[in-house]
């Protein structure tokens, strides 16, 4: 069973449009933690937010926000008037205690594309 | 700020060759994952190090291997590469076994031909 659902696999808005990215995610851990990661077509996995389960504060970022809801295994992101340069593949991941260690499973990904 | 560095970029070996990835995590990071991210897929999680030591394994086949270095840098080793083995691999670092977050790597990009 997938443990990080992303059930948008493509998203297209126009530039300046507002675009909300959904996550559920899956655990029966207390401790656990919530990323989002942002993969332009360079490759590289650029790091967005990292989010512990004990702490549900939404958060702002500039044009980016984020809200955390336990109740509902929710960890959705949302980008406020779109550019192009957003135009990525975004991935959740969950990061749950193995062992020692905590190992971070992704979701299949969001490829958000921004059209000018 | 230091980075994670991976080499080499880009990689194009045949098919039963062998090849090896080489990552340097952020200086004073002591955890070390390796992750395959095939095209158009999510990064899967192959191999961890700890202290240099292996401390949890995920979907890495037998062919491949891995080990981390008394400087904490780590390199995967993969035999006999097939087609499927293209795809592009991560090397992340943490402090403390993940529990402060990740780096990652630009990644190495493999393809076998």
């Amino acid at each position: 069973a997938q443990k990080v659902t992303q059930a948008q696999t493509e998203i297209s808005v126009v530039e300046k449009e507002d675009v909300t990215l959904d996550c559920v995610y899956e655990t029966r851990d207390t401790t656990y933690y919530l990323f989002w990661y942002k993969q332009p077509p360079s490759g590289e996995l650029v790091f967005l937010i990292r989010r512990n389960s004990f702490d549900e504060q939404n958060e702002i970022s500039g044009r980016y926000s984020w809200n955390f809801q336990k109740s509902t295994s929710s960890f959705n992101f949302t980008i406020t008037a779109s550019q192009v340069v957003d135009s990525a593949v975004y991935f959740c991941a969950l990061s749950e205690a193995r062992g020692g260690s905590y190992i971070p499973t992704f979701g299949r990904g969001t490829s958000l594309i921004v059209h000018p | 700020a230091a980075g994670v560095i991976q080499s080499p970029r880009h990689l194009i070996k045949e098919k039963r060759e062998t090849a090896t990835l080489k990552c340097y995590p952020i200086p004073r990071h002591d955890t070390v994952y390796w992750y395959q991210q095939g095209p158009g897929q999510d990064p899967q999680f192959l191999i961890s190090f700890y202290e240099k030591m292996q401390s949890d394994k995920g979907s890495i086949p037998d062919r491949f291997s891995a080990q981390q270095f008394s400087d904490y840098h780590s390199e995967l080793n993969m035999s006999s590469l097939e087609l499927g083995d293209s795809a592009l691999y991560f090397c992340a670092s943490s402090y403390g076994q993940g529990a402060y977050g990740y780096t990652f790597g630009s990644g190495t990009r493999l393809t076998v031909v």
